[in-house]
């Protein structure tokens, strides 16, 4: 059983278009995150969410928007993608600030 | 602000070595620290959960430790085989806060 889950692991597309990637935990925590990992493989905090509710957004432009339809799910939408987006995507889950869990990462190339 | 750093950047080693994998931060007020496995294009695998109560934590063949007061924890990695090849990240949290701050983490390469 997958504890954390990303639809798609792949992504090409091109500049200008809007996607989506999709996050599910089964572990029933309550707290969700979306880090990016860039091109020099670092890891980098992007959104965190508490019970349906954002409290981190760091420095990231608005055309990223997460979106919570249930404590399970945090999906990452990105509107009129750029070149710079490309980057691997983790989605992640903890409860109780114990140990985070990782998704297997969703590589966006934008072309 | 939180800031983890790692050294060395890359190791290499024969098989067989024990070896130690080094992480500092800079904001000693955490409630734990996490060390985690990341092979090359895949995802985060974590290894060990240090709370801050604790000084060290095993598991197998590795060892972490942790040092609020100075800011350091340590992995050790005993009798080392290539299937640990990869590399090792280590995240603190923001004081009070529950993302993690990653490391650049270390690339280590256990040759057979």
């Amino acid at each position: 059983d997958t504890a954390v889950s990303q639809t798609p692991k792949y992504l090409v597309t091109q500049m200008g278009n809007d996607k989506s990637i999709k996050c599910e935990q089964n572990l029933g925590h309550d707290t969700m995150y979306w880090y990016k990992q860039d091109s020099k493989k670092f890891l980098k905090i992007m959104f965190s969410y508490n019970n349906k509710e954002l409290i981190i957004n760091e420095t990231v432009p608005n055309r990223f928007s997460p979106k919570s339809p249930d404590k399970a799910h945090l999906n990452l939408h990105i509107n009129s993608l750029e070149l710079g987006d490309s980057a691997v995507y983790f989605c992640a889950s903890s409860r109780d600030r114990v140990e985070q869990y990782f998704g297997p990462g969703t590589r966006l190339t934008v072309t | 602000k939180q800031e983890v750093t790692q050294i060395p950047a890359a190791l290499s080693v024969p098989e067989g070595e024990n070896l130690v994998l080094n992480c500092s931060f800079t904001d000693s007020a955490i409630y734990n620290l996490q060390w985690f496995r990341q092979d090359p294009g895949k995802g985060l695998t974590s290894l060990l959960l240090i709370q801050s109560s604790q000084r060290e934590q095993t598991s197998g063949r590795l060892n972490a430790s942790l040092d609020k007061s100075s800011g350091r924890s340590t992995l050790y990695i005993a009798a080392s085989q290539p299937g640990d090849s990869a590399t090792y990240l280590c995240a603190a949290p923001n004081s009070g806060n529950t993302p993690l701050v990653f490391g650049k983490g270390t690339r280590l390469s256990v040759i057979a």
